[in-house]
């Protein structure tokens, strides 16, 4: 089955500065990869998404790059702010409809 | 949109009892709901798949006795721990999914005391 792993688990930067985290996948067959993003507390929200068919996305401050061959997707935030702060997953779901797998999660202080 | 909402956000139960979390989408309908657990600083274990009018799928090791899935409504969902136990004491999210689970959206999480 799928097995998703993410890097690093904790990651603190100073405000202002670009903040970078990485997941990587087993099954080559997963073609769906969102992030979410979770606060204290709080549920998941997904804030980006990506395609197996995109090699990129990029929402305002945020990005996602994907390399199939590799594996590997990852998520960028430039520009961060304190609110960013929190607990970042990556997820892959291999065929429409199955379950996702998630990462272990990455939290994420930025440091005002 | 797709807003999903998680109700009570905070339950303290005694041990032995039973308690029920709600799981609605507000504009949306939900063919499909999932319910999961996390555990701290943890990642999310997804506990069940329920499809609306039919019985949830509980994944290995989910006692579905214990936990109680309903999905009778495109738009509510419920899970219900039945004879809570401390060791029951976790946070809860449900999300659901208008598209069978392609695009889920999460609920805000419930937190579960058990004493």
């Amino acid at each position: 089955g799928e097995n998703v792993e993410q890097h690093p688990s904790t990651l603190s930067v100073q405000e202002g500065d670009s903040a970078v985290i990485k997941c990587t996948y087993s099954d080559s067959a997963s073609n769906y990869f969102p992030w979410y993003k979770q606060e204290l507390g709080k549920g998941p929200q997904l804030i980006i998404d990506i395609r197996s068919n995109v090699g990129e996305k990029k929402d305002q401050r945020i990005a996602v790059t994907l390399n199939k061959t590799a594996k590997h997707f990852s998520l960028h935030i430039t520009e961060t702010q304190p609110e960013d702060s929190a607990v970042y997953f990556c997820a892959a779901r291999r065929n429409y409809g199955q379950n996702f797998v998630f990462g272990p999660g990455t939290r994420l202080s930025v440091l005002p | 949109g797709a807003v999903v909402s998680q109700h009570p956000s905070r339950v303290i139960c005694k041990s032995g009892t039973s308690v029920k979390i709600e799981c609605r989408s507000l504009d949306f309908q939900a063919t499909t709901m999932f319910w999961y657990r996390q555990f701290p600083k943890k990642s999310l274990m997804l506990m069940a798949t329920s499809n609306e009018g039919s019985k949830a799928t509980y994944e290995q090791g989910v006692e579905k006795d214990k936990f109680l899935i309903n999905h009778a409504s495109l738009t509510l969902s419920t899970l219900t721990v039945t004879s809570a136990h401390p060791e029951d004491s976790s946070f809860y999210i449900c999300s659901a999914s208008f598209d069978s689970g392609n695009t889920i959206y999460f609920g805000e999480g419930s937190w579960l005391t058990v004493v």
